[in-house]
């Protein structure tokens, strides 16, 4: 069965350094997705991505986080400069239509020290 | 007014019981409606999706949305240990999650 991966797993960094989450969604998928979740918190939306550019972001996606899709498969969340509250799971999603279901990677736990 | 307010649990219940999950939302705009099953440290995933008001069974789950209401459930029959689990609704087309119920179900 068809599934988003994401790489890496978990990721632990110094504060202030960049850091790169990658994904990879089904692949017939057009609409992509980030996702974040902190230890014992509600899911909340990040971005949305269709057609090599973002369709919508939340307030929390501000001008530290940037996405891309650098080639015809990957989908990657870069943080610019990492804060101790960055601290979170991080997952992607992918969805065949607009208004499809929404199918999530297992997530990168990402730790900043 | 949260968008989505979900019961916060935990619930336990034991093994074969009938397990009822609820939301409401507070935009009647919202079409879509969407339960997520979140294994612990694992990403959600997708149980549920209805389009706008009504039921949906799939198996030993029913989902249903009530828009006049702004309320919509998941109901589990015969609930197995393996059901335990956290449970997250979700709402419109780029999904604002409820908080989730964690329930356990007892052998």
């Amino acid at each position: 069965e068809p599934e988003v991966t994401q790489t890496p797993s978990h990721q632990v960094t110094q504060m202030g350094q960049e850091v790169i989450l990658r994904c990879v969604p089904i692949s017939n998928h057009l609409y992509f997705y980030w996702y974040r979740q902190i230890l014992g918190q509600k899911v909340e939306f990040l971005v949305s991505f269709y057609n090599n550019e973002i369709s919508e972001k939340s307030e929390i996606f501000d001008d530290q986080f940037s996405v891309e899709r650098p080639d015809g498969s990957n989908f990657t969340l870069k943080i610019r400069s990492t804060k101790l509250e960055d601290s979170a799971m991080y997952f992607c999603a992918s969805s065949e239509r607009r208004t499809g279901e929404l199918f999530f990677g297992e997530g990168s736990r990402l730790t900043v020290l | 007014q949260k968008e989505v307010e979900q019961d916060p649990g935990p619930l336990s219940v034991p093994e074969g019981a009938i397990v009822s999950l609820n939301c409401t939302y507070s935009n009647s705009a919202f079409q879509y409606f969407m339960w997520y099953r979140q294994y612990s440290r694992k990403g959600p995933e997708l149980l549920m999706y209805t389009y706008s008001s009504g039921n949906k069974e799939d198996g030993r789950f029913t989902a249903q949305v009530d828009k006049s209401s702004k309320y919509i459930s998941l109901f589990i029959r015969d609930s197995q240990p393996s059901d335990s689990a956290t449970y997250l609704c979700a709402v419109s087309r780029q999904l604002t999650f409820g908080s989730g119920t964690q329930l356990t179900v007892l052998p």
